[in-house]
This record gives structure tokens, C-alpha cells and sequence, in this order.
């Protein structure tokens, strides 16, 4: 699924370093996700957007910061990460509820 | 929360072999995808499918919703058909539910 751009690709930062992961579609989908995944594990929900509201937050560490500054795009800001946040952070978008899910390739992350 | 069970967890074909991967549910869903994962980690739509067959060339997938299990069935197996295969559930909310996934290897 391409209509979903996650930048950067890769990201390699220290534990007392603030970085942003972005997200974005064009698709004109008014729900969006954050989902982590580490290895060999199946994706984990972070957090939800609808019409631009958080309206789920899987109980995620303070140092995970979501945004999401209108219909087309999601931030995902990052502060004070630890060695095992390290994971595949992927983006996601729907229509609504029941509708299917558009992933983007993902971020690979590293603290260090 | 609602459970989603695949089997089998790991699979080794070789290559032209036919195969059927399941996922069991465990309450009514509104939404059924089948995903793709390959080993660079991008995640494929291969299937909506909350009910009935479809079918998209060498892939198929059923799924019986009133007994709560879906297949993909995946015929003349190539080498770029290894990766991991992820069914995952929605029941109302927003929350897309996977399961742990089948380990796919094909071997030429």
C-alpha cells in the first residue's frame, strides 16, 4: 500500500534526542492510526485519530506524543525513548470504522 | 478483547505447492483483512474480506463469519510469496485485532 508515505524510512536517535515520525495520505480517509511492531510480533495499536480527534490511546507512554494537524496528516513526536522502543512504527488509514486499513511501509526505529 | 488464533504458525512449501492458512475469531467482526508482510517489512493489503470468497489471481480467501473463521488459499506458491501472513479482525470500534501470523517459506 503506497497511498500511505511514512518518512523518514529509517531513524537512528539517542535516548535524550526529540524526533518526529510523519505520516500522510491522500486517499481522503478521516481515520488514522499508529500501530508498533516489534520483531517477529504482530502490529500493536498505538493510537487513533477520527476527524482529527484522538479518540483511542492504547495506553502509551507520555514519551510517545501523537498529532495530527489535519485530515491528511499524523505526527508522531518522540521524546526521552528507551533501547526497547526500537520497533517498526506503521501508519495506517480508513474510511471509518469496518473499513479496511491502508498501511504505509513504516518506520524503522533504533534508539540508542 | 476479541482473540484471533492463525495456524499453522510456520509453513515450508517448495515452490509450485499449494497451501490453506486459517484464523479463527472469537466474536462477530465487521472487518477481515489479510495481510502480507514481506521481509522488508511492508505490510500488503491482500484482502477485506469480514465475509464470502474472493479471489485475486493465485490468492483466494474465505470467510465463514457465523463460524468464525476465515481461509487464504494461496496455489502454485512462488519464492516472492514468502513472508508472513497476518489476518487481522475489527468488532465495532477502531481497533484492527491481528493475529500472531503464519510464517511463510518457499523454497525453489
Amino acid at each position: 500500500d503506497t497511498e500511505v508515505t511514512q518518512t523518514p524510512k529509517h531513524l537512528v536517535m539517542g535516548m535524550t534526542n526529540k524526533k518526529s515520525l510523519k505520516c500522510e495520505q491522500h486517499m481522503g480517509h478521516r481515520a488514522m492510526y499508529w500501530y508498533k511492531q516489534k520483531a517477529k510480533k504482530p502490529p500493536e495499536l498505538m493510537f487513533v485519530y477520527s476527524y482529527e480527534k484522538l479518540s483511542i490511546n492504547e495506553s502509551v507512554p507520555s514519551r510517545f506524543s501523537p498529532e495530527c494537524p489535519n485530515s491528511s496528516l499524523l505526527n508522531l513526536h518522540l521524546h526521552a525513548l528507551q533501547p526497547e522502543d526500537s520497533a517498526l512504527y506503521l501508519c495506517a488509514s480508513s474510511q471509518g470504522p469496518g473499513s479496511p486499513l491502508h498501511f504505509g511501509n513504516g518506520t524503522r526505529l533504533t534508539v540508542t | 478483547g476479541i482473540q484471533v488464533e492463525q495456524s499453522p504458525p510456520d509453513l515450508i512449501l517448495q515452490e509450485g505447492a499449494n497451501s490453506t492458512l486459517r484464523c479463527n475469531f472469537s466474536d462477530s467482526v465487521n472487518n477481515l483483512q489479510w495481510f502480507h508482510q514481506n521481509p522488508w517489512g511492508q505490510l500488503i493489503n491482500l484482502f477485506y474480506i469480514p465475509s464470502g470468497t474472493k479471489q485475486n489471481g493465485r490468492l483466494s480467501a474465505t470467510t465463514v463469519a457465523t463460524e468464525r473463521y476465515s481461509l487464504l488459499y494461496i496455489s502454485s506458491s512462488q519464492t516472492t510469496d514468502s513472508g508472513v501472513y497476518f489476518c487481522a479482525v475489527r468488532a465495532g470500534s477502531y481497533q484492527l485485532t491481528f493475529g500472531k501470523g503464519t510464517k511463510l517459506s518457499v523454497i525453489p
